[in-house]
């Protein structure tokens, strides 16, 4: 099975501020790649599919980047709507789900 | 407007067999590229892809549960169902269903979600 590891856990930051996501693969997945944010509550929302692809709705102040095992979400001038967690998930094979980073209000 | 939503049983007990419904509406899972599948949640945890079926009655199932699962479609009601045999407290969960139509060859991500529907195993 295909692990996914995201780093940190917990994020603590200011509205304004600029945030980096990564994710990494226990093997290569090419670019498939995808970052979802979730609020307590509700489900997930996805954001980026691909590695690098926009959903559509989604703020062009979240972008991704990276293939084969490392990845990054990047969130640019952070808002207050984007205090929430993240999840990764690889769909190279089947679609596993990395453990998911918290971004709190600093 | 794609919706989906997922219903079942919110208390089954152990080694009993979970049935889950997802009635969707705004797309159909008869064309070509679009799959539906099933996620889990347990409480405060992460997530967990489950089943997924595509529109060519094509399945998959997480290896690591693949002898507990059964996932089928009824395009005529728009309903995926899910089964899980053997429920354990290990399985209580929030159980999502959700649409997609992005996809590798082997595995897919999802666009649309249901609220989830919470089930909790216990005696």
């Amino acid at each position: 099975d295909i692990q996914m590891t995201q780093s940190p856990s917990t994020l603590s930051a200011s509205v304004g501020d600029r945030v980096t996501i990564t994710c990494r693969a226990s093997q290569s997945i090419s670019r498939w790649l995808a970052w979802y944010q979730q609020k307590p509550g509700r489900a997930p929302k996805l954001l980026i599919y691909e590695a690098s692809s926009l959903e559509s709705g989604v703020p062009s102040r979240f972008s991704g980047s990276g293939s084969g095992t490392e990845f990054t979400l990047t969130i640019t001038s952070l808002q207050p709507d984007d205090f929430a967690i993240y999840f990764c998930q690889q769909y190279n094979t089947y679609g596993t789900f990395g453990q998911g980073t918290k971004v709190e209000i600093k | 407007q794609i919706t989906l939503k997922e219903s079942g049983p919110t208390l089954v007990k152990p080694t009993q067999t979970l049935t889950l419904a997802c009635t969707f509406s705004g797309f159909s899972l008869t064309s070509y590229g679009v799959a539906v599948g099933w996620i889990r949640q347990p409480p405060g945890k992460a997530l967990e892809w489950l089943a997924l079926i595509y529109w060519d009655d094509d399945k998959r199932y997480s290896p690591s549960l693949k002898t507990r699962l059964t996932i089928t479609k009824d395009t005529s009601t728009n309903q995926v169902v899910l089964t899980m045999t053997n429920m354990d407290p290990v399985d209580t969960a929030t159980y999502y269903c959700a649409q997609t139509s992005k996809h590798s060859v082997y595995g897919t991500c999802f666009d649309y979600w249901g609220q989830g529907t919470l089930v909790t195993v216990s005696s």
